[in-house]
């Protein structure tokens, strides 16, 4: 079973932290997304990596940044967490090339007061 | 911006009733994919259709595509209240299979 495996299910920050989020995948794959989700707008891309080192905005990065060091992990990092960005977080992963589907993380709720 | 949008944004149905959703995309795709995702949890993927393929089945789901409409749809029969979910659909533009999705389609399926 390919296993994507985020950090946190739950978060709660403050305004102005600097907050992580990490995400494993065990099946070797080489791409690796993270999305937001918020009620009534779906999923919007923030990041999307397709190599180690290697990143690509998605369509809302505002705010965030990415890290991947190492082929199975990506990082979620929110240089300065504020309000708006409460919200579900949701990593998935799937192998480069056509037609492949996509395995996504539990998700992890990230409320920022 | 959103590639996919889901009609309708939310359905309720009875049991053994079956329940159709569309998803309409604006541009041209290499596949078209659903996923279904249970309260608060991540998403699990059902069905992928080419952009070159009309039709596609999968127990109980039949997904269609029609690439001239940009518009997909996914039926799922004789539903059960385990079917109580948002679906979503996804669509992937290149290699590379980065996926857009859509602001999804929930279902209430009232046993």
């Amino acid at each position: 079973d390919v296993k994507v495996t985020q950090s946190s299910r739950y978060l709660v920050k403050r305004t102005g932290e600097k907050v992580f989020l990490e995400c494993v995948q065990d099946m070797d794959h080489e791409n690796m997304f993270w999305y937001r989700q918020d009620p009534g707008l779906g999923l919007r891309l923030i990041y999307f990596s397709y190599d180690v080192k290697m990143k690509e905005k998605g369509d809302i990065p505002e705010g965030y940044s990415v890290s991947r060091e190492k082929k199975e992990r990506f990082s979620l990092i929110l240089e300065s967490a504020s309000t708006n960005q409460t919200s579900m977080y949701l990593c998935a992963t799937n192998r480069q090339g056509m037609n492949t589907e996509a395995f996504f993380g539990q998700g992890t709720r990230l409320t920022v007061v | 911006s959103q590639q996919g949008e889901e009609d309708p944004q939310a359905l309720s149905i009875q049991e053994g009733e079956n329940a159709t959703m569309n998803c309409s995309y604006k541009t041209s795709i290499n596949n078209l994919q659903w996923y279904r995702q249970n309260s608060g949890r991540g998403l699990v993927h059902l069905i992928l259709i080419r952009s070159n393929e009309r039709e596609k089945h999968s127990g109980r789901l039949r997904v269609t595509l029609d690439t001239s409409k940009k518009s997909s749809s996914l039926l799922i029969t004789a539903s059960r209240a385990a079917d109580t979910a948002s679906y979503f659909c996804a669509t992937a533009k290149a290699a590379g299979n980065k996926l857009t999705f859509g602001g999804g389609t929930r279902v209430l399926v009232k046993p």
